[in-house]
């Protein structure tokens, strides 16, 4: 697509349920991130893969945190049993090899 | 750990110049600018590759001083649209492929009239 497309763009949920975020990145590029961004912060690096290949998730909080892109394209960040301290902005990006990143627009989640 | 940038925050008159920081303190093989303005998801300005490489992007332009391990973007003559967060992104060591970048503590850059 022309952009990095996220959805849910907010996703309200009870603590104790799992939740689902998508990520469709710009067609072609490789390298795909999912950051998750406080407000006034900067972006906190969770996890990222090129192709399908998980490169590196050492930013992810626990095991409740997991992550996959099974194609190659579009990606999933899963976390089982959402507490409060969950309810954050979960930003994805992607890029080619050596470009910039290109960020979308964001989930907000909250867990109440 | 995190870039460290300077100012915090920063207010500026249209047509002032503004100069701000990124210091690191791993060595460093890239270093990325984005702007991020207010609830939207950050754009990326440039990017600037070891060698003391300097870039400019409008007027808008940057350094890299992988010695120093720092950077620093000029914003010259700003205008109002210049006005959000900014936001440094660093890469570590000598990659050469997409991995992950670090992003400092943020800039917040008003220009007023």
């Amino acid at each position: 697509g022309a952009g990095v497309s996220q959805s849910p763009r907010y996703k309200v949920t009870k603590r104790g349920q799992d939740v689902a975020l998508r990520c469709d990145p710009i067609s072609g590029h490789v390298s795909l991130y999912w950051y998750r961004q406080a407000l006034g912060q900067g972006p906190e690096f969770l996890t990222y893969f090129n192709y399908e290949a998980q490169q590196d998730k050492s930013g992810l909080p626990n095991d409740r945190f997991s992550a996959e892109r099974p194609e190659g394209s579009i990606s999933t960040l899963t976390i089982q049993r959402t507490e409060q301290r969950d309810s954050a902005m979960y930003r994805c990006a992607s890029s080619d090899r050596v470009g910039g990143y290109t960020f979308g627009s964001g989930t907000r989640l909250t867990v109440v | 750990q995190q870039p460290v940038q300077s100012p915090q925050a920063v207010i500026l008159r249209e047509g002032e110049d503004a100069v701000i920081n990124c210091s690191s303190s791993k060595a460093l093989y890239s270093v990325h600018w984005y702007r991020q303005k207010h609830g939207e998801a950050p754009v990326f300005l440039m990017i600037l590759l070891k060698g003391g490489e300097q870039k400019g992007h409008e007027k808008i332009s940057a350094s890299f001083n992988e010695k120093k391990q720092q950077s620093s973007l000029y914003l010259t003559a700003s205008q109002l649209s210049y006005s959000g967060t900014y936001f440094c992104g660093t890469l570590g060591g000598n990659t050469g492929t997409a991995s992950k970048l670090t992003f400092g503590t943020g800039t917040r850059l008003q220009v007023t009239l």
